[in-house]
């Protein structure tokens, strides 16, 4: 089982639809890292959040310490938000943070 | 402030050959994490660095696989005789000093083909 599960692997929506990626894990962690992988295959930091509720543009990202779960939305989506996401937790070791990947989402956005 | 820089971007080697992967870190950054991605799988973790050491490696292969990163100079991803199997995006990270959950930031990956 991986430590960290995401859901759903593979969506595709209509633009403007109101997307919700899950991710859920299994190890002790007090943040949560949201990535985006484009279809070029670069990666970009999206979110990094411990509590609460994030937003940066049409993207938001929440998270329930206690539930170990994360999840993240775009409103008024977009094919240009087509992409893969990956959720990872950092594992704290030896002073730095280890990051376990959930094995992504690959998004595509229709116009 | 330049992002985290990695070359070269595509690398092709043939079976036996050496590959370096190279990674700067963004400016004011002392922590390195290098990470492959398999085709068509997930990320995994290979090994975090900090300037003169290697803090862990559990995610490094026991063999041909080595980092670095020295006091001067970029951190080095060196692949000894590689193999078909070593095909994958090599990623690396940083962040700045540890302390907190810091984010990371991932350079533009190194894409090794063996042939």
């Amino acid at each position: 089982k991986n430590e960290v599960e995401q859901s759903p692997q593979n969506l595709t929506a209509q633009e403007g639809e109101f997307i919700t990626i899950n991710c859920s894990y299994s190890v002790g962690i007090s943040a949560l890292h949201w990535l985006q992988q484009h279809p070029g295959g670069g990666i970009v930091s999206l979110f990094m959040l411990s509590s609460g509720k994030k937003k940066h543009g049409r993207l938001i990202a929440t998270i329930n310490i206690q539930e170990k779960h994360s999840s993240l939305h775009i409103t008024a989506s977009h094919p240009r938000d087509s992409a893969v996401y990956i959720c990872a937790a950092p594992l704290r070791w030896k002073g730095a943070q280890k990051l376990v990947f959930g094995q992504g989402t690959r998004l595509t956005i229709n116009p | 402030n330049a992002g985290v820089m990695q070359n070269p971007r595509h690398l092709v080697r043939r079976r036996g050959q050496e590959a370096r992967l190279r990674c700067s870190p963004m400016k004011g950054h002392s922590h390195v994490y290098w990470y492959r991605q398999l085709p068509e799988e997930g990320l995994k973790f290979m090994v975090y660095l900090q300037k003169e050491n290697i803090i862990d490696e559990s995610g490094m292969p026991k063999e041909r696989f080595s980092a670095e990163f020295p006091k001067e100079g970029p951190s080095i991803l060196r692949i000894q005789q590689v193999v078909r199997g070593d095909s994958a995006a090599y990623f690396c990270a940083s962040s700045p000093s540890s302390g907190g959950f810091y984010e990371q930031y991932f350079g533009p990956g190194t894409r090794l083909t063996v042939t």
